[in-house]
C-alpha cells in the first residue's frame, strides 16, 4: 500500500551546500510533480516532470533549482548551494495520467532547514 | 489569474462544537475545488473535492463543503469535531481549462485546533 515516498524527511544544510530530495511516485503512477510550502504560507507549484521529461518548470527558480525524473528510480529535486530562504517543505505529488480535475496524490513531504 | 482566500488563519474550537472554515477565490474561469488536512509533521490529505454536479460536497472524517458559485466561495464545515480533527486545512483551487490544471492554487491555511 505505498503511496508517494519521499525521502529524506528532514534534512539540514548549511548555506552554500547541495540539497537533493527524492521521490517515488504511487505504483503506476508516471506524472510527478514539485511544490514548496514556505512557513505559513500554501503550497505552491514548481514543476511537473513525466519519465525523462520536464512537462512545465514554470514554477522553479531560475538559479539553483534542477529536477529530474529518470527512466528508472525516484524523481530528484536539487538545490546547489543552498540559501536560508530554501528552508521549507517539499512536497511531491503524482498522478497516473496528466490530470483532468487537478487531482493529484501528496506524498509526507521533505522539511529541510538551511543553517 | 486564480487566487484562493482563507479568510481565518487560525480557529479555535471547543470538542463536539460545530465549525466552518472559510474560503474564497477568485478565477476568470470555472474550477475545481479542494479541501486537504495535514496533519502535524505528515503530508496533504485529500479530504474533499468538488469537480461538478451537486454543489454539497461529502468527504471524509464526517466534513462537507458547499460550493457556492454566487459567492465564489467553498467553505468546509463540521457539525461536531474532536480532538483528532486539530489540523491544518488548505483550501485549493485548479483551472478547469487550458490543461494547466495540475497547477493547484493554495490558500494560505487554516489551522483549527480543537480544545477538549
Amino acid at each position: 500500500n505505498a503511496g508517494v515516498m519521499q525521502n529524506p524527511r528532514h534534512l539540514v544544510r548549511r548555506r552554500g551546500q547541495e540539497a537533493r530530495l527524492r521521490c517515488s511516485p504511487m505504483k503506476g503512477h508516471s506524472h510527478v510533480y514539485w511544490y514548496r510550502q514556505l512557513p505559513e504560507e500554501g503550497l505552491k507549484f514548481m514543476v511537473y516532470l513525466q519519465k525523462e521529461n520536464i512537462i512545465d518548470e514554470s514554477g522553479m527558480p531560475k538559479e539553483r533549482f534542477s529536477a529530474e525524473f529518470p527512466k528508472e528510480g525516484p524523481s530528484i529535486l536539487r538545490i546547489q548551494q543552498v540559501v536560508r530562504g530554501d528552508s521549507a517543505a517539499y512536497f511531491c505529488a503524482s498522478s497516473p495520467t496528466r490530470p483532468n480535475t487537478g487531482e493529484l496524490f501528496f506524498g509526507e513531504g521533505s522539511r529541510l532547514t538551511v543553517l | 489569474a486564480q487566487s484562493v482566500t482563507q479568510l481565518d488563519s487560525q480557529v479555535p474550537v471547543f470538542e463536539e462544537a460545530p465549525v466552518e472554515l472559510r474560503c474564497n477565490y477568485s478565477s476568470s474561469v470555472s474550477v475545481y475545488l479542494f479541501w486537504y488536512v495535514q496533519y502535524p509533521n505528515q503530508g496533504l490529505q485529500l479530504l474533499l473535492k468538488y469537480l461538478s454536479g451537486s454543489t454539497l460536497v461529502k468527504g471524509i472524517n464526517g466534513f462537507e463543503a458547499e460550493f457556492n458559485k454566487s459567492q465564489t466561495s467553498f467553505h468546509l464545515r463540521k457539525p461536531s469535531v474532536h480532538i483528532s480533527d486539530t489540523a491544518e486545512y488548505f483550501c485549493a483551487a485548479s483551472m478547469n481549462s487550458g490543461g494547466s490544471n495540475y497547477k493547484l492554487t493554495f490558500g494560505k491555511g487554516t489551522l483549527l485546533t480543537v480544545n477538549p
